[in-house]
């Protein structure tokens, strides 16, 4: 099953802005929007954002989600160094009946 | 306090049969769908199996459809993934995962259990 697009790595000095992006198309992203998630080395996922950019409870307003057409966008301002990790992008997909996920895209914080 | 813990992995040959279990509590359980997640060794997140709320909902991904069965009982706050034919490729790390909503066609995974490792080699 197609994923969905991530850039596999962006670097950013600290105290930065980083925005991450997830490409699909009008079936996945553009349809229902991206759910994006945050896992360190060795740790289970942990979600940051879910449809319509709605940040669950607990979630630093840091990060924040949007979405323009068939991509999604995750921005971290102020970088930290406990932001260094991999960040995945999720949807589902109606043509496919299926969620699909990006590569996942590692943030390094220099 | 949500917690989601799985069990039943191993070291299978190809071919053989697992079962994987997942016990979930601190939240209603069957107000919510649930997935499977897995990971391989140093690769991304692949998405295997999602159930509806009161299992009338149920997908799966082509990787796995046709040997993989996911199901639940509410009465035991329980979700399992029946493995059979088992590949090489199906070697990973798998999570089970909790959705925001009770409709499986959505993904918003916002609980994760540590996941059980599923080793397939001869």
């Amino acid at each position: 099953q197609a994923g969905l697009t991530q850039p596999p790595s962006v670097s950013k000095g600290l105290r930065q802005t980083a925005t991450l992006t997830c490409t699909g198309n009008s079936n996945n992203v553009g349809n229902q929007g991206a759910a994006w998630l945050q896992q360190h080395q060795g740790h289970p996922p942990k979600l940051l954002s879910y449809r319509n950019n709605n940040r669950p409870s607990g979630i630093s307003e840091r990060f924040s989600a949007s979405r323009s057409g068939n991509t999604a966008s995750l921005t971290i301002t102020g970088l930290q160094p406990e932001d260094e990790a991999d960040y995945y992008c999720s949807a589902w997909d109606s043509s496919l009946s299926a969620v699909v996920f990006g590569g996942g895209t590692k943030l390094t914080v220099l | 306090e949500v917690q989601l813990v799985e069990s039943g992995g191993g070291l299978v040959q190809p071919g053989r049969s697992l079962r994987l279990s997942c016990a979930a509590s601190g939240f209603t359980f069957d107000d919510y769908a649930m997935h499977w997640v897995r990971q391989a060794p140093g690769k991304g997140l692949e998405w295997v199996s999602g159930i509806s709320w009161n299992s009338g909902s149920i997908a799966y991904a082509d990787s796995v459809k046709g040997r993989f069965t996911i199901s639940r009982d509410n009465a035991k706050n329980s979700l399992y993934l029946q493995m059979n034919n088992l590949r090489t490729e199906d070697t990973a790390l798998y999570y089970c995962a909790k959705d925001i909503g009770y409709d499986s066609s959505a993904g918003d995974f916002d609980y994760w259990g540590q996941g059980t490792l599923v080793t397939v080699s001869s």
